[in-house]
This record gives structure tokens, sequence and C-alpha cells, in this order.
């Protein structure tokens, strides 16, 4: 099952608009990630968030934890059309066995038009 | 740097008919590998993932399987393919650490028919 469920599974705006995508998750984190995919392609990891922290930048990347309410949000600023892709949050979980497991949501496709 | 590769890209098979799909990671050692399943517009789905040479945990009971003969070598099989096995196939690689983020394969896209 699924710990992360991205909110809206879909979004479209225009070019220079801000993006915003939302996460929530089930049970107590260490860390969540946040990943871009092209489509047809292998994900990339963007940022990483620990619990301890409410919010990360990363050049037009804004990523906000709420521990207490188990969510996250992704913020794109002034996006543009090469940020069409699909957006995954992935939270962790530590396995005796393998270590940091991750678990990914669903995903946000974003379609940003020109 | 850290490479990690996946062949083939794309497949066409029928069903019934045996698949091998091989990934490599180069750069690390001793890395943990993962192979996940990923149907259209929909998120990822763990398959299987090693920790070490000859270890493989399975998430998903299926008619797939995964070997590791060698350190940064990761195979995902099955002997006959149904129609639901189609699918785009990641393989990545992680150091198994807190907070250690997780590196993809370009994926395999396979169509069975």
């Amino acid at each position: 099952s699924q710990q992360g469920e991205e909110d809206p599974q879909a979004l479209s705006i225009q070019e220079g608009e801000n993006a915003t995508m939302n996460c929530s998750y089930k049970t107590s984190i260490n860390n969540l990630q946040w990943y871009r995919q092209n489509s047809g392609r292998g994900l990339v990891h963007l940022i990483l968030i620990r619990s301890n922290e409410r919010e990360k930048h990363s050049g037009r990347l804004r990523v906000t934890l709420d521990t207490s309410k188990k969510s996250s949000s992704l913020l794109i600023t002034a996006s543009r059309a090469a940020d069409t892709a699909s957006y995954f949050c992935a939270t962790d979980a530590w396995d005796n066995n393998a270590g940091n497991m991750l678990t990914f949501g669903g995903g946000t496709r974003l379609m940003v038009k020109p | 740097s850290q490479t990690i590769h996946q062949w083939p890209a794309t497949l066409v098979q029928p069903v019934g008919s045996p698949l091998s799909l091989e990934c490599t990671v180069e750069g690390t050692s001793n890395p943990n590998l993962y192979w996940y399943r990923q149907a259209a517009g929909r998120g990822l789905q763990l398959l299987f993932y090693s920790v070490g040479i000859g270890q493989i945990s399975s998430e998903v009971p299926q008619n797939l399987s995964a070997s590791r003969p060698q350190d940064r070598q990761f195979i995902l099989s099955s002997k006959k393919l149904l129609l639901s096995d189609s699918g785009f196939y990641l393989c990545a690689w992680s150091k198994g650490r807190w907070g250690a983020s997780m590196y993809f394969g370009p994926g395999t896209r396979l169509t069975v028919l």
C-alpha cells in the first residue's frame, strides 16, 4: 500500500504561474523526499526534508513539512514548460533487513503550458 | 560518479514467453537494489529488493522472480509472461542509510500481447 498520497492527481497551469502539489502520509517519518519523473524516464531526486525541518528551498523549489498534519507540499515558482513532469513524494521507514526503505505516493502529473 | 543502466529500453513479448530484464550499477559498491513496476499514469509498486548478492526479498507474490548474481547486477525474470505483466519497469539503487536518496535507471517499457 502507498504511504504517501499526492494531491491533486493532475495539475495544468500556464507558464510563469506557481504550481503547488501536496502529499499526505499515514505513519511517522524521519525524512520525506520529492522526486520528479519525465514521461517515459526514471525518477530523479529533487529534495529531502527532515522531520525536524519545516521548510526547505532549492532554486525554484520550496518544500514544507507539517508533521502534526502528516503532510508536505512542493511549490514550484515561476513554472516553465520544462517543469512538465510527474512529481512523487516518498516517505521512509526503517527495515531491519533492508535499512532505509522508501514508499512512493501515486504522483501528481503537472503540465505547464507555454 | 554513479550510473545505473537498464536494458532493453523497450520490449514486446507474447503471452507465455519468458522474460529477462537486466540492471547494472556503476560507481558504487554493495548497494541496495530494487525493482519497481509502474502502470501507465500511476505510482510505483515495489516488486523486489536486494541487500546483497543472492539475497532477494519479494514484496508482491506473482509470476516474476529476481536474482542478484553479482554485487551490482540485478535481474528480473519470468518463465511465462501474463498480459498483466505489461508496464514500465524501473531498477533503482540506494545505500540504505537514513535519508539516503534513491537513484533510478531509465526504465524498460514492457508490452505483453
